[in-house]
């Protein structure tokens, strides 16, 4: 069965500073992996995916993510946090390579950057 | 363009009562889902649609009923409310399964229902 663990419940990082919010997974194949980011009130919007290929993978918003395999990890990161960043943020995974599994997302993780 | 719309945005029920949340998306997706929020636990999969005519269940199904009969909409019947009903239900769409992996869902803003 495939999962997705975010183990930080809340990420406090001041404005300026690079944030790093982790995820990892677990899959019997290859794995499909999703970040997205939901903002107070809102739907969840995407943010970036590893399908295949570099394993560092670049999104919106200057939100970079780093697949790697041996430590089954895709945490998400970015160089230099906002205020605006603030947010609810979330892990997804699903099994690739033709199979028909659905999305499974993490619980969360709630990131606060402080001026 | 609207995207996903959801609606009611908040809904209070009394045990036992049912209800239908709808969703409408007119951005001709043929994958739809609904998903749960509970806090704790993220999203989880209660019904999904690969497109018009084609449901099936997912993570959670118990208590929920959907159908599809156009591409456009995709409406969620609670049948008998519980109070562990209490949650926010987001739908989400996308062009297709294979369309989800490279863009992502689109997710509607949501419905708020507390079940007392």
């Amino acid at each position: 069965a495939q999962s997705v663990a975010q183990p930080e419940d809340q990420v406090n990082v001041a404005e300026g500073n690079p944030l790093t919010v982790k995820c990892t997974y677990s899959v019997s194949g290859n794995p499909y992996l999703f970040w997205y980011v939901q903002y107070p009130n809102r739907g969840l919007q995407f943010l970036l995916k590893y399908i295949t290929g570099d394993n560092l993978v670049k999104g919106s918003y200057g939100f970079e993510a780093e697949f790697n395999k041996s430590q089954t990890s895709f945490h998400l990161k970015k160089p230099s946090a906002l205020v605006s960043d603030s947010a609810l943020y979330f892990c997804a995974v699903r099994e690739g390579g033709g199979s028909q599994g659905n999305l499974i997302f993490g619980k969360g993780t709630k990131l606060s950057v402080k001026p | 363009n609207a995207g996903v719309t959801q609606t009611p945005k908040f809904q209070v029920l009394k045990t036992g009562q049912s209800m239908t949340l709808q969703c409408a998306q007119d951005m001709n997706h043929e994958y739809m889902s609904w998903y749960r929020q509970d806090p704790g636990m993220g999203l989880r999969l209660i019904h999904y649609s690969v497109g018009a005519g084609i449901t099936d269940q997912g993570e959670v199904p118990n208590g929920y009923n959907v159908s599809r009969s156009t591409t456009e909409d995709f409406p969620l019947r609670l049948l008998s409310a519980a109070p562990s009903q209490t949650s926010v239900y987001f739908c989400a769409s996308s062009y297709s399964r294979q369309a989800l992996d490279h863009y992502g869902y689109t997710f509607g803003s949501g419905t708020r229902l507390t079940v007392v």
